[in-house]
Order: C-alpha cells, then structure tokens, then sequence
C-alpha cells in the first residue's frame, strides 16, 4: 500500500544532542510537510516542499532545519533540543498541481508520527 | 492567534444518534476547509472537505456545513457508530506562494457509546 513512514516512532534524545527524524513516501507526492504538535495543541507547520522548493514558516525556530534530497526523503533535523522540544513530529504529503488556479488535490497525508522525548 | 478553532475538546454521543462537531475560522480568506479524523497511535486520516464556494459536501454518515457570514463549519456524523471514537481536526487552507497551507484546530475527542 502506498504510504507515508516515520521513523523512528519513539526518539529519546538529550538536551543540546542533534537529532534527526525521517520521513519516507510512497505516494509520489511533490509536496512534503513537517508539523510539530504538542498535547492538547493543534498540529503546527514549521515548514514545507513543493518540489525542491523549501518554504519555512516565519516563527519556525533556526534551531529546526529541514532535507530533502528527492520525492520519497525528507528529514527533520533539531540541532540543539530543548525540553521545549519534546512533541510529536508528523509528516505529510500532498499532490499538488494547479490547473487555471483550482488545485488538483486538497487533502494531506499523514505519517504515524514521532514522538520526541528530551531528556 | 488561533485561525480555526474547536471549542469543544470532548464530545459524548450514544450509538445510533447524531454527532455533531463544530469549528470556527477567523481568516475569511480560507479557501478550502478538511475534516480529519485520528486514532492513537497514528496519524490523521482525510475525512470530508468542503470548498468554501459551497455550503454542504455529503459522503455516507459523513456531512460537512459551512456557514460564510458566521465563519463557521460543522461535521455531522449520523448515525454514530462507536469505531467512530477518535479525535476530529478541522483545517482550512490558504493559497500562499504557489502552495497550500493549513491552519488545524485543536481537535475534538469524540467518543460514542454504545
């Protein structure tokens, strides 16, 4: 079945200690997404691809960076966690082409997620 | 600030009967508003769209309103079933930079019983 894989499912990482989360596509779908959601919160975008093209939100951390080095990878890297940084991580994908303006497709797919623990 | 809204975190309904979820907008320059639905342990699943150039998108049990002048959608369930049981986000979407964008609510835990 085509798909979105997040893993691992469960990061245990130390404050200040680099962690990487990875999110792989079967769908070959040229938009990506990351959100980060804490309990209780709605999911939040820190950024996007469409295509190769990096789009990252105004109030996403520097601390968050993000790769994609073709349609099925994209990777989350948290340079220096903080307690703060403790959520879970979803990815999603989307197929997006605009034809005269009306998009072909709205809907996401989501990944099970992430969750990061900072110890 | 919160775009989109769901005021009610929790929502208890008998099996058989209707469930009805509300979300409220702010931003009346959404174009495109989703349902989705979330078990444990997995990501939210697409449930149900509507295009803000109509009021009403029916799929099976599943309806979603939209109401312009008062900002405001809702997701009618009917009738309940208990694998209906999950937490529901509301999204809109904006067009920004060639692109989509979403803006999700803080979801609503549904629970039907049977």
């Amino acid at each position: 079945d085509a798909m979105v894989i997040q893993n691992p499912r469960y990061q245990v990482t130390q404050f200040g200690k680099p962690v990487t989360l990875s999110c792989s596509q079967t769908l070959n779908h040229n938009v990506m997404y990351w959100y980060q959601q804490k309990s209780s919160q709605a999911p939040k975008l820190l950024f996007h691809y469409y295509d190769k093209d990096f789009n990252n939100e105004a109030d996403t951390p520097d601390n968050f960076q993000s790769r994609r080095p073709n349609t099925s990878f994209c990777f989350l890297d948290i340079r220096s966690p903080g307690l703060g940084d403790a959520a879970m991580y979803l990815c999603a994908t989307s197929k997006e082409s605009l034809v005269g303006f009306i998009p072909s497709s709205y809907e996401q797919y989501f990944g099970p997620g992430t969750r990061l623990t900072v110890t | 600030d919160q775009q989109v809204k769901q005021n009610s975190p929790s929502l208890s309904v008998q099996e058989g009967r209707i469930s009805i979820l509300n979300c409220d907008y702010t931003n009346s320059m959404f174009d495109y508003f989703l349902w989705y639905k979330k078990y444990p342990a997995e990501g939210p699943t697409f449930l149900i769209s509507i295009s803000s150039i109509k009021d009403k998108n029916e799929d099976g049990r599943f309806t979603v309103f939209l109401n312009k002048s008062a900002k405001h959608l809702s997701l009618h369930i009917v009738p309940s079933q208990p694998g209906d049981s999950a937490v529901y986000f509301c999204a809109a979407s904006q067009l920004t930079s060639g692109t989509y964008k979403y803006i999700f609510g803080t979801g609503t835990r549904l629970k039907v019983l049977a």
